[in-house]
């Protein structure tokens, strides 16, 4: 069975732009959830979807939206980039919810903002 | 509100030792707590997942016990070797379905 596919795995772009990230989950599963990881924050929840719908959402700005297709792929959407959105951005599938079903990582999309 | 805690933050010891890294949790009513490793610029790998009703689960060389009532959660290795080197997180599983993240240990294991 694949893992879970991030693509691309990097990204540089300049502030101000937008950037559009994309998550192939393992087949059959249904929740995708994304994350921000950085050394100085660490892991940091941004959001969840679950059979399309968005079931959670961590404590970021408006700037950072998602999204789930009826194949349960996601994409996560940056607008108006800043330098502070460096970082590893990972996402995980799970056969159920994130939180009652093992996660599944991908290798992450490394963006450099500049 | 469900605070996870993994001290300490690194760890080092020499090949072929057993050790043991520590969550703590602050709220007991936890649904399950799942550990993973995550090797640098890597994703994070799934370790292992206890249920609020199990006490313990193993895998090869790794045993991860729960004690919801202290609010603890042990990671075991036996016989350490350098590819275990890593770090170490562990995430709580609320009533919502929420996982709730500790900052990690990193593991070093020397040769």
């Amino acid at each position: 069975k694949a893992g879970v596919t991030q693509t691309p795995r990097y990204l540089i772009k300049t502030r101000g732009q937008q950037v559009t990230l994309s998550c192939s989950p393992i087949s059959g599963h249904r929740s995708v959830s994304w994350y921000q990881q950085t050394p100085g924050q660490g892991l940091q929840f941004l959001f969840e979807y679950f059979s399309e719908t968005q079931r959670n959402k961590g404590n970021f700005p408006g700037r950072f939206s998602g999204r789930q297709f009826s194949n349960s792929r996601s994409e996560m959407n940056v607008s108006t980039l800043e330098l502070g959105d460096s970082a590893l951005y990972l996402c995980a599938s799970s056969l159920n919810v994130q939180g009652n079903s093992p996660l599944h990582f991908g290798n992450g999309t490394r963006l450099t903002v500049t | 509100k469900q605070e996870v805690t993994q001290i300490p933050a690194a760890l080092s010891v020499p090949e072929g030792e057993n050790l043991v890294l520590n969550c703590s949790f602050t709220d007991s009513a936890i649904y399950n707590l799942q550990w993973f490793r995550q090797d640098p610029g890597k994703g994070l790998t799934s370790l292992l997942l206890i249920q609020s009703s199990q006490r313990e689960q193993t895998s090869g060389r790794l045993n991860a016990s729960l004690d919801k009532s202290s609010g603890r959660s042990t990671l075991y290795i036996a016989a350490s070797q350098p590819g275990d080197s890593a770090t170490y997180l562990c995430a709580v599983g609320d009533s919502n379905y929420q996982l709730i993240w500790g900052a990690g240990t990193k593991l070093i294991i020397k040769p």
